[in-house]
């Protein structure tokens, strides 16, 4: 199974300034077929989870472009450009390449 | 719009099992598959297995291999997963969430598993 690791576990942000989340996995998330399936989610208190980003870079419909995905192989980031108090919750990475899918940890984002 | 609606809340005695239903709409079923998971008290995310709507095929998780059987019913848009032989440890909110990018998701179903 492909391991996610994500850092840091914990990130208290100011209020309108940056915050970044960082997913490593344990093996190339590239295809056979080219694309790289991986994915953040985020989840409010008691929310389901939402996705913001696939494949990388792509936000999800809806999703405000505050958010913003980057990386490739094995080495991922989500940046938030400037924190809003509605962004408080527990982010997760994903990888969909191959079953089974799995998750980081988790990243719980809050206000200082 | 795309909506994916669960069944609600239960309640299991060890040695039981439970099907959860998730109820589609907006979109052509048969068109994407469904993966299950699901997230224990404080816990994580961790995903159960996939179902094609539109094959029936299905991958699941090691862990639930033996014990966990999802279906879909296209006549009524519905996929469901049933969980066997359940113990305190299941005790979790169930999600469904559409493939292609898992960007939609069911509310979750809370099951309990408690004596």
């Amino acid at each position: 199974d492909i391991v996610m690791t994500q850092t840091p576990l914990s990130s208290p942000v100011t209020l309108g300034q940056p915050a970044s989340i960082s997913c490593r996995s344990s093996q190339s998330l590239e295809h056979s077929h080219g694309n790289t399936y991986l994915s953040w989610l985020q989840q409010r208190p008691g929310q389901p989870p939402r996705l913001l980003i696939y494949e990388i870079s792509n936000r999800f419909s809806g999703v405000p472009d505050r958010f913003s995905g980057s990386g490739a192989g094995t080495d991922f980031t989500l940046e938030i450009s400037r924190v809003e108090a509605e962004d408080v919750g527990v982010y997760y990475c994903m990888q969909v390449t191959q079953f089974p899918y799995t998750f980081g940890q988790g990243t719980k984002l809050e206000i200082k | 719009q795309v909506q994916l609606v669960q069944s609600g809340a239960e309640v299991k005695k060890p040695g039981a099992s439970v099907k959860v239903s998730c109820k589609a709409s907006g979109y052509t079923f048969t068109s994407y598959g469904f993966s299950w998971l699901r997230q224990a008290p404080g816990q994580g995310l961790e995903w159960m297995g996939w179902i094609s709507a539109h094959s029936g095929n299905t991958n699941y998780a090691q862990k639930f291999q033996g014990r966990v059987t999802m279906t879909t019913d296209t006549s009524t848009s519905t996929a469901y997963m049933e969980l066997r032989s359940l113990r305190s440890d299941d005790t979790a909110v169930y999600y469904c969430a559409r493939e292609g990018v898992l960007g939609y998701w069911g509310q979750g179903t809370l099951v309990t598993v408690s004596s």
